[in-house]
């Protein structure tokens, strides 16, 4: 068990609509990501958050936002929803949002788009 | 842009035989490196990493990887490989370092016969 946990773990909604994801980071970690592992794309990184502030910004759609909340837990937004959107999201989190930090995943939301 | 290729995505082994799964990472500058391993169902958990300082590090598992920057590579090795290795492997490379965010290779498939 890494300590970050993501809910819910597999969701299945359709075309068009909009789904929420959350993270909670390990105890005392300040910063949160969030990647994206499709087949087609592998694992991409989509956004980071540092203490409730966007800290660094990778692929991600105009579709998608995400936030840090002041409990720390994140959310991240995915709004109409394509068939393509189906993906394994992952959350991490680390103690400090710069280098030479590990970062610890969650087991994942399973996304599937019908 | 910043990017990492791991060369082999499916490899198949016997128990004890030797591993080695190549990473090369295209960055010129300051870069910190890791190898992620990924079990059927589980999420990403950390095997080693490397900030600084002795290029042949050691991870968990009796895994080690070795740096070499002329090349720009950072492979995985292990000498005596168990079935229980089955999994999924990815290489990931961390910079610029003001961020935490992992840059991914596409992975290595490893298949270890009984």
């Amino acid at each position: 068990d890494s300590g970050v946990t993501q809910t819910p773990k597999h969701l299945i909604t359709a075309t068009g609509q909009r789904v929420t994801l959350r993270c909670s980071p390990r105890s005392g970690d300040l910063s949160v990501y969030w990647y994206q592992q499709s087949l087609d794309q592998g694992l991409q990184f989509l956004i980071q958050y540092y203490n409730g502030e966007e800290r660094a910004k990778g692929n991600i759609l105009e579709r998608f936002s995400a936030q840090q909340f002041p409990d720390l837990h994140s959310e991240l937004n995915l709004s109409s929803l394509e068939l393509g959107d189906s993906a394994l999201y992952f959350c991490a989190s680390s103690l400090r949002p710069t280098a030479n930090t590990e970062a610890f995943f969650g087991q994942g939301t399973r996304l599937t788009v019908v | 842009a910043q990017s990492v290729s791991q060369h082999n995505h499916h490899v198949i082994l016997s128990e004890a035989a030797s591993l080695e799964l190549g990473c090369n990472y295209s960055y010129g500058g300051t870069v910190n490196l890791f190898w992620y391993v990924q079990y059927p169902g589980q999420h990403l958990q950390l095997l080693l990493k490397y900030f600084s300082g002795d290029p042949l590090v050691k991870g968990i598992k009796g895994f080690e990887a070795e740096f070499i920057k002329s090349k720009f590579s950072f492979n995985l090795r292990k000498p005596s490989v168990q079935w229980s290795d089955t999994a999924e492997y990815f290489c990931a490379v961390n910079a610029p370092s003001n961020t935490g965010k992992l840059i991914f290779g596409q992975g290595t498939t490893l298949q270890v016969k009984p």
